[in-house]
């Protein structure tokens, strides 16, 4: 069964601690993606990485960056973590056209900062 | 640009009655949808896509959604609703050769008993 697999469940943090999320997927897919999630407003894209070393800002990449240095993991980091990043943080993966099947998500991250 | 609307971020309906869940898109190329569900503190788990070809798409757990092009819409739609089926459901939409989806705000669904 196909898997993205990411490290932590939950996860409290201090302000200004740099908090790194790990993501794993054994697809061997090109495509990867960190999302957020809080009430009332969906999906939002951080970063995605369409090959290892290749980034691309999505629409809220304020506060956060990213590295892939292999394909199969993708991390995001919080360089100094804050109260407002407080959130459920979504990993995903896809071949190169997402499109023709959609996207494998992992379980999520539920980060709190206090 | 893409985008998509659902209306109602909350639905509530009876156990055994039927489930209606609304998304509108945009989209100035033809569209790929999908719709995903999302059980309390888990991930999104794909319920159903649309491509090209057969317009009514039949997914898991007996689910269904129809594109219709003149309305712009891919709602989603189940016979008669199971307690198990509460959850937060997301449309979304992307694209032939697309690499990345546009997701909906998200409806949670609400089951009666």
């Amino acid at each position: 069964d196909v898997k993205v697999t990411q490290s932590s469940r939950y996860l409290v943090k201090r302000t200004g601690e740099k908090v790194f999320l790990e993501c794993v997927q054994d697809m061997d897919h090109e495509n990867m993606f960190w999302y957020r999630q809080d009430p009332g407003l969906g999906l939002r894209l951080i970063y995605f990485s369409y090959d290892v070393k290749m980034k691309e800002k999505g629409d809220i990449p304020e506060g956060y960056s990213v590295s892939r240095e292999k394909k199969e993991r993708f991390s995001l980091i919080l360089e100094s973590a804050s109260t407002n990043q407080t959130s459920m943080y979504l990993c995903a993966s896809s071949p190169p056209r997402a499109a023709d099947n959609g996207y494998t998500f992992g379980s999520g991250t539920r980060l709190t900062v206090v | 640009a893409q985008s998509v609307t659902q209306l109602g971020s909350h639905v509530s309906v009876s156990e055994g009655a039927l489930v209606l869940l609304r998304c509108n898109y945009s989209s100035s190329v033809p569209p790929y949808l999908f719709w995903y569900v999302q059980y309390p503190n888990q991930g999104l788990q794909l319920l159903l896509k649309y491509t090209t070809g057969a317009t009514l798409v039949k997914g898991i757990n007996g689910f269904e959604a129809e594109f219709k092009k003149s309305e712009t819409s891919f709602h989603l739609t189940k016979p008669s609703a199971h307690m198990s089926d509460a959850a937060e459901y997301f449309c979304a939409v992307s694209f032939q050769y697309g690499n990345k989806l546009v997701f909906g705000a998200g409806t949670i669904l609400r089951v009666k008993s």
